[in-house]
């Protein structure tokens, strides 16, 4: 059981170089997130998508961008990175947003020098 | 804008005890509150409370909801190495369906 499915696990970045984050899950859910973790911040909601096609804005939306490629696969790309996006970013997924059950991936780690 | 606080912040307990993990909240449509246990990696998902479901248990964990205080408590009762973890509150609000963490709360237990 796959569910989701994060990559890469770990990356290292030069403040300005761009990359992409990979998300995909295999539950066949509507709703998909990205969330960043900082010490002392909790979790805090980056973008999300309701459905294939939609993306919307979450608390922290600045220096990203997104994409909802299909129903499995959603993206985060941090354009021209900057040291205040080191961080753990964490996919998720949820069949039913009503239900507040979401299913994590397992962290992304990433470190802007 | 929706607002979470947990406390106490971090909690260093002996196995076997009990301990309590507090949540407040304010939101402007509350639907739900959540508890996730965030071990090494990913979050998962414990309890959900609703207006219509305010307490929830299972094994040796419990939760209740106090839509008056806007506030939960989840207890662990009997603790054991495997519950040290954080331990994370969110809120849904009706309108937007958009979950809102607190910083979590991190529970040590030493054997």
């Amino acid at each position: 059981n796959a569910g989701v499915t994060q990559t890469p696990k770990f990356q290292v970045l030069k403040t300005g170089q761009s990359m992409t984050l990979q998300c995909a899950q295999d539950m066949n859910h509507n709703s998909m997130y990205w969330y960043r973790q900082d010490p002392g911040m909790g979790l805090r909601l980056i973008y999300y998508s309701a459905s294939e096609g939609t993306t919307d804005k979450g608390e922290v939306p600045n220096g990203y961008n997104v994409s909802r490629l299909n129903k499995r696969e959603f993206s985060l790309r941090l354009e021209s990175a900057a040291p205040s996006q080191t961080s753990v970013y964490f996919c998720a997924s949820s069949g039913d947003p009503t239900t507040g059950e979401l299913f994590f991936g397992e962290g992304s780690r990433l470190t802007v020098l | 804008e929706d607002k979470v606080v947990q406390s106490p912040l971090s909690l260093v307990v002996h196995e076997g005890d009990t301990v309590t993990l507090n949540c407040s909240y304010e939101v402007t449509n509350f639907r739900s509150l959540l508890w996730y246990k965030q071990e090494k990696k990913a979050p998962t998902f414990l309890f959900m409370l609703t207006s219509s479901g305010i307490e929830k248990k299972s094994g040796r964990l419990s939760s209740i909801l106090d839509k008056k205080e806007l506030s939960s408590i989840l207890n662990i009762t009997a603790t054991q190495t495997g519950d040290s973890a954080i331990y994370l509150c969110a809120v849904i609000n009706f309108g937007n369906e958009k979950l809102t963490f607190g910083t979590g709360t991190r529970l040590t237990i030493i054997p």
